[in-house]
C-alpha cells in the first residue's frame, strides 16, 4: 500500500455510460495528478491539481472531467467515452508545486475498458 | 522543455546478470531525477533518486549517478533476480518550479531464470 488509494481498481463500461474514478491520499500531499498509460506508448499527464486548483489540462477531451474538492480526494467522471479510452488510469500525489523534487507517489491505477 | 530518453526494450537477461538501463535528459537549471519501476498490475513506485550533480541513488541493490556532464542517469544493479522483471521509468523534474515531473517511455526488463 502507498499511501494513495485508488478505486475501482478494474471498470468496464458502455460508450454511453457514466462512471467515475477515485483517488484518496492521507499523506499530507497537496498536489495530486491524472496520467493515463496506454499499451505501447508514454505516459500521459492528464490534469494536475495544486490546492484544490486545477493548474494544468493538457488538451484532453471534455469527456474526462476531473474533480478535486479537497486535498485529499480527486475524481475523474467519465461519461460518452470512445474504446481508444481504454487504459490503466493512474493517479499521483506531492507534496505540492516544486515538491516534484520529492517524487509522486503513486495509487495502483484503475484498469479501463470501454466497451 | 525538459526531457528524457530511455533505451528502447525490452531487455531479457539471465538470473544474476548485470543489468545497465540507459537514461540521458535535456534540461534548463538543476533537475532532480528518479528511477520508478512498475511491477505487472501495478502503479509506478519509486525506486531511487539524485537531487544534484554526482549523488548516487541507491536502493534494493540498484544504483543510478547523477552525470551533469553527460547529463545520463544509467540504472544499474550487479545481480538480477527473477523478482526484477518489471517496467523501468526514468523521470526528471520539469524545471522553473513547475512541480511536473517528466516521463520516459519506459524500458521492460525480463529476468529469466
Amino acid at each position: 500500500e502507498t499511501g494513495v488509494t485508488q478505486t475501482p481498481r478494474h471498470l468496464v463500461m458502455g460508450m454511453t455510460n457514466k462512471k467515475s474514478l477515485k483517488c484518496e491520499q492521507h499523506l499530507g500531499h497537496n498536489a495530486m495528478y491524472w496520467y493515463k498509460q496506454s499499451a505501447k506508448k508514454p505516459l500521459e499527464l492528464m490534469f494536475v491539481y495544486s490546492l484544490e486548483e486545477r493548474v494544468e489540462n493538457n488538451s484532453v477531451p471534455s469527456r474526462f472531467s476531473p474533480e478535486c474538492p479537497n486535498s485529499s480526494h480527486l475524481f475523474l467522471h467519465l461519461h460518452t467515452l470512445q474504446p481508444e479510452d481504454s487504459a490503466l488510469y493512474l493517479c499521483a500525489s506531492s507534496r505540492g508545486s516544486g515538491g516534484a523534487s520529492y517524487g509522486y507517489t503513486f495509487g495502483s491505477g484503475t484498469r479501463l475498458t470501454v466497451v | 522543455g525538459n526531457s528524457v530518453t530511455q533505451m528502447e526494450g525490452p531487455v531479457t537477461l539471465s538470473e544474476e546478470a548485470f543489468l545497465t538501463i540507459n537514461c540521458t535528459y535535456t534540461a534548463t537549471g538543476y533537475p532532480s531525477l528518479f528511477w520508478y519501476v512498475q511491477y505487472p498490475g501495478e502503479g509506478l513506485q519509486l525506486l531511487l533518486k539524485a537531487t544534484k550533480a554526482d549523488d548516487k541513488g541507491s536502493n534494493k541493490g540498484f544504483e543510478a549517478t547523477y552525470r551533469k556532464e553527460t547529463t545520463s542517469f544509467h540504472l544499474e544493479k550487479g545481480s538480477v533476480q527473477v523478482s526484477d522483471s518489471a517496467v523501468y521509468f526514468c523521470a526528471l523534474t520539469g524545471g522553473s518550479n513547475t512541480g511536473k515531473l517528466i516521463f520516459g517511455q519506459g524500458t521492460t526488463l525480463q529476468v529469466k531464470p
